[in-house]
């Protein structure tokens, strides 16, 4: 079980739209439809913002988006605000019960 | 309003056993969600521990399985993390997680130093 694959960090200006990728396998990714996203500020719990690959929970701006294209997974956000600055990490169920992360982005807000 | 409250020591020495205690509130640990432990060493990513669904089974991480426990007390409605021989790698904030194939529920998080 190898942690899944995010750049280290994506930038963009408020307003602006960035898009962050999560790169799998076939066992975990690109095999269930169980991908999911966190948002975790500075000391705090994260907090999911997509499950399901494209799912957004309530309360959950409709500026953040999930898709998938094979065993990649991305997460839009559009709109960017200030607030949005903060590290995201995916994550996928995988074969035999288990759970995989990637290894975190950090978003900064220009 | 379901609440999962970590507890346990914050200190642990070196080649000892790390033991955490999760108790949940709001909702039985019997029903609808895998129940486990995440956790974060400082600065770095989340990492999974394990998870158990009760009356199926648990499961590990393979990269920790050899040294980690997790059991639950449906009398208590609670859950118990073990972690043997620990070493400096180690350190991090453990979370106790509910997951329907994500985290919905979250604790707040323990940290836990291993140290001499």
């Amino acid at each position: 079980q190898s942690a899944l694959t995010q750049p280290r960090s994506v930038s963009g200006s408020p307003g602006q739209s960035v898009t962050i990728s999560c790169s799998g396998t076939s066992s975990d990714v690109g095999g269930y439809d169980y991908v999911s996203w966190y948002q975790q500020h500075p000391d705090k719990a994260p907090r999911v913002m997509i499950y399901d690959v494209t799912k957004r929970p309530s309360g959950v701006p409709d500026r953040f988006s999930g898709s998938r294209s094979g065993s990649t997974a991305s997460l839009t956000i559009s709109g960017l605000k200030a607030e949005d600055e903060a590290d995201y990490y995916c994550s996928s169920y995988a074969d035999s019960y288990t759970w995989v992360f990637g290894g975190g982005t950090k978003l900064t807000v220009l | 309003q379901v609440q999962l409250q970590e507890s346990g020591p914050g200190l642990v020495k070196p080649s000892e056993t790390l033991s955490l205690t999760c108790a949940v509130s709001g909702f039985s640990i019997s029903s609808n969600y895998y129940w486990g432990w995440i956790r974060q060493p400082p600065g770095k990513g989340l990492e999974w521990i394990g998870s158990f669904f009760h009356g199926r089974g648990t499961y590990y991480n393979p990269s920790l399985k050899s040294r980690v426990t997790i059991l639950q007390d449906t009398s208590k409605n609670q859950l118990s993390l073990k972690l043997s021989s620990v070493t400096a790698a180690d350190t991090a904030v453990y979370y106790c997680v509910a997951l329907n194939f994500y985290v919905v529920f979250w604790g707040q998080g323990t940290p836990v130093t291993a140290s001499s």
